[in-house]
C-alpha cells in the first residue's frame, strides 16, 4: 500500500511568486492534515480536512495560504504571494476513521521543503 | 491549549549506552502523547503512543516511554543505542477527547547522534 506522497520534494521560489504544494493521502483516508516546520522550530498544525470539508483551519497563518481538497482525495496548499517567512518544510498527514472513540493514527508524508528567496 | 517541551535540541550518546530523550507536556484535557522519529529525507514515523491505557508504552525498535501524570512527562528511552537510531525525534500531544480532530502539537525536536 502506498504511503502519503507529497510533491514537489523541494521548491525554491522568489519572494512574491506563487507556489502550490500537493499531497496525496493514503487511499481511503478521510482525514488530511497539513503541518509546517519553520527552521529550528516546532512542527505546527495548519489545517485539517475531513473528506473535502475544512474541519479546522485555525493554524493557517494568513490569507496568503489557500488549501483545497476537491473531491476529498488529494489536497493542494497554495501560497500566494510567497514571503521569506514562509520558508520551511510542509508536511501532510492522513488518517482513516478508526471507529467511535478510537484514535485515528496519522501517517506522514516526507514533506516539501520550500525556500523563498 | 496544549504545549510540549523537549529538553535538549541535541543529544549525543555512545553506541550501546542508554538513550533518554525528555518530553514534558501541558494540557488542560486528558492528553494523548506520541513520539515520532524522522530519518534523513523521510517523513515522520510513529515510534509509540499513549492513549490512556497502560502508562508504560513499548514502541518499535526497542524504544519505550512512560506516561507520568504527576510529572507531566513522557520521556523516551532505549536501553542500548544503535547507530541506526541516529535521527530527529519529536514528542507530540493531542486532545484525547476530541476524536475526529486529532491535530498534533509538537515539541521542537531532539536530534540524536550516536557516537561509535
Amino acid at each position: 500500500e502506498a504511503g502519503v506522497t507529497q510533491f514537489p520534494s523541494h521548491s525554491v521560489i522568489e519572494k512574491g511568486q506563487t507556489v502550490t504544494l500537493r499531497c496525496d493521502p493514503i487511499s481511503g483516508h478521510d482525514n488530511l492534515y497539513w503541518y509546517r516546520r519553520v527552521m529550528g522550530k516546532e512542527i505546527k498544525f495548519l489545517l485539517h480536512f475531513v473528506k473535502e470539508s475544512k474541519q479546522d483551519e485555525s493554524g493557517m497563518p494568513n490569507n496568503r495560504f489557500l488549501a483545497e481538497r476537491t473531491g476529498g482525495t488529494y489536497s493542494t496548499l497554495k501560497v500566494q504571494p510567497a514571503e521569506l517567512e514562509d520558508s520551511g518544510v510542509y508536511f501532510c498527514a492522513s488518517s482513516q476513521e478508526a471507529g467511535r472513540g478510537k484514535y485515528n493514527e496519522q501517517f506522514f508524508g516526507p514533506g516539501t521543503r520550500l525556500t523563498v528567496l | 491549549a496544549q504545549s510540549v517541551t523537549q529538553l535538549g535540541s541535541h543529544v549525543s550518546v555512545s553506541e550501546g549506552a542508554l538513550v533518554l530523550l525528555r518530553c514534558n507536556y501541558s494540557s488542560s484535557v486528558p492528553p494523548y502523547l506520541f513520539w515520532y522519529v524522522q530519518y534523513p529525507n523521510q517523513g515522520l514515523q510513529l515510534l509509540l503512543k499513549y492513549t490512556s491505557a497502560a502508562t508504560l508504552v513499548k514502541g518499535i525498535n526497542g524504544f519505550e516511554a512512560e506516561f507520568k501524570k504527576s510529572e507531566t512527562s513522557f520521556h523516551l528511552t532505549k536501553p542500548s543505542a544503535h547507530m541506526s537510531d541516529a535521527a530527529e525525534y519529536f514528542c507530540a500531544v493531542s486532545d484525547g477527547a476530541n476524536f475526529g480532530n486529532e491535530k498534533l502539537t509538537f515539541g521542537t525536536g531532539t536530534r540524536l547522534t550516536i557516537i561509535p
